[in-house]
């Protein structure tokens, strides 16, 4: 049972368009949601996260956006550029005792030049 | 400088011969956990630790162990490693903040190839 989900393995973008990444879940408990930035050969490093109780996080070109209702979030980059070409994993995680942390399948993202 | 560091970061071993992934971080982060990663599986989490002596299973638990007998240290153990344990494995760290025990952002150290023959 997935219950973060990047339904888009892949994602081409031309450099300086909008990046648009989306991530989807199915358990309400999730109270905390973060995303990562993978390299091949190296480990995911953190970008942005986002708490349950806000519906917009903003950290310089990345700015991620909860919709809880619809238990959905994106993962914006604007302008994207080359170097943002990597693999992006959201996660999710609840607090209260039960600290699982719950992956997405990924999606790997090109920015063409 | 903050850090998570992995070791081997390869290794080719037979079946059922057991090995231990070790894994380190300077940080004095309360959480520490693994995960592998497969192809189209993303990151799966095998175990997790809230502090010292305090461990709990992830979502991919069977065929390994792990122990936290120090904060720093939260070493990986395959007892009989299987040709379905081979995959990519990460360790990772993080802080828990607030009365709810916020886990916050991850360190992950550089990974472990791992292959079972």
């Amino acid at each position: 049972d997935q219950q973060v989900k990047q339904n888009s393995p892949s994602l081409s973008v031309q450099e300086g368009r909008i990046s648009i990444l989306n991530c989807d879940y199915t358990n309400s408990m999730f109270d905390y949601f973060l995303w990562y930035k993978k390299y091949p050969a190296e480990g995911p490093t953190f970008l942005i996260s986002i708490s349950s109780i806000k519906d917009k996080n903003e950290d310089g070109r990345f700015t991620v956006f909860l919709n809880k209702s619809a238990k959905h979030l994106s993962l914006h980059i604007v302008p994207s550029q080359p170097g943002d070409s990597a693999v992006y994993f959201c996660a999710a995680s609840y607090s209260g005792g039960y600290q699982k942390v719950t992956f997405g399948t990924g999606t790997k993202l090109q920015v063409i030049p | 400088e903050a850090q998570v560091t992995q070791n081997p970061r390869y290794l080719i071993t037979v079946t059922g011969k057991k090995l231990t992934v070790t894994c380190s971080q300077n940080m004095n982060h309360e959480y520490m956990s693994w995960y592998r990663q497969d192809p189209g599986l993303g990151l799966r989490q095998i175990y997790y630790s809230m502090n010292v002596e305090v461990t709990d299973k992830g979502d991919v638990p069977e065929g390994y162990k792990v122990s936290r007998k120090e904060k720093r240290n939260f070493p990986l153990i395959l007892e009989s490693p299987s040709p379905n344990q081979t995959s990519l494995y990460f360790c990772a760290s993080s802080s828990l903040r607030g009365a709810g025990r916020m886990n916050t952002e991850a360190f992950f150290g550089q990974g472990t190839r791992l292959t079972v023959v």
